[in-house]
């Protein structure tokens, strides 16, 4: 177990949609880092906050946000679903959200989008 | 940017025997950080192993050990007395200690541990 939580497990939703993905970082790690794992794309890096700001964007498209509280849990929006948003989504975590941390990992979000 | 390249998409090992997996990364930097990922099949991503580019010393943890060869942009994972549960899939992951600090990934090899 990595201390990293993510809700919910799995998500089943339809074209068009919303959701919100939640996850809480280790204890003391002030750094959230949100990935999409998916069949075509692989892993790919979306969106980093630190302490509630953004510090890095990756490949996250537009119709996608997220965001950092002062509780420092962050939240995935993703909007206008489309079938090929269907993935695994993870967040991880680290201290300080520097280059030579390692990141932990949660368990995932599975999205089916029908 | 960055890439990283898994050139094996799946690897076979026998029980109690020694395995390599294979990566190769392209970058312009000096300074970075390699790690090498486990996903099992209940699909969380565990931490293996990680290697600073400054460090010659190449890394080990228990039965995990890696081959960084710098100049070559190589960093392959040895497990040595493989085991059922090694069983999984393995991502190696370039991280830059600069540069918006992303992590790239590559696409994974499939490591199947025969009994």
């Amino acid at each position: 177990d990595s201390g990293v939580t993510q809700t919910p497990k799995h998500l089943i939703t339809a074209t068009g949609q919303r959701v919100t993905l939640r996850c809480s970082p280790r204890s003391g790690d002030l750094s959230v880092y949100w990935y999409q794992q998916s069949l075509d794309q692989g892993l790919q890096f979306l969106i980093q906050y630190y302490n509630g700001e953004e510090r890095a964007k990756g490949n996250i498209l537009e119709r996608f946000s997220a965001q950092q509280f002062p509780d420092l849990h962050s939240e995935l929006n993703l909007s206008s679903l489309e079938l090929g948003d269907s993935a695994l989504y993870f967040c991880a975590s680290s201290v300080e959200g520097v280059g030579s941390e390692t990141q932990y990992f949660g368990p995932g979000t599975r999205l089916l989008v029908l | 940017a960055q890439t990283v390249t898994q050139s094996q998409p799946e690897m076979s090992v026998q029980e109690a025997e020694t395995v390599t997996l294979s990566c190769t990364y392209d970058t312009s930097e000096s300074d970075y950080y390699l790690f090498w990922y486990k996903q099992p099949p209940s699909r969380q991503m565990i931490l293996v192993i990680r290697q600073e580019a400054y460090k010659q010393q190449n890394a080990t943890e228990n039965r995990f050990s890696v081959n960084f060869q710098k100049a070559a942009k190589s960093f392959s994972l040895k497990i040595s007395d493989s085991q059922l549960g090694d069983a999984a899939m393995y991502f190696c992951a370039y991280r830059s200690r600069y540069n918006n600090n992303d992590m790239r990934f590559g696409a994974g090899t499939r490591l199947t541990v025969k009994p």
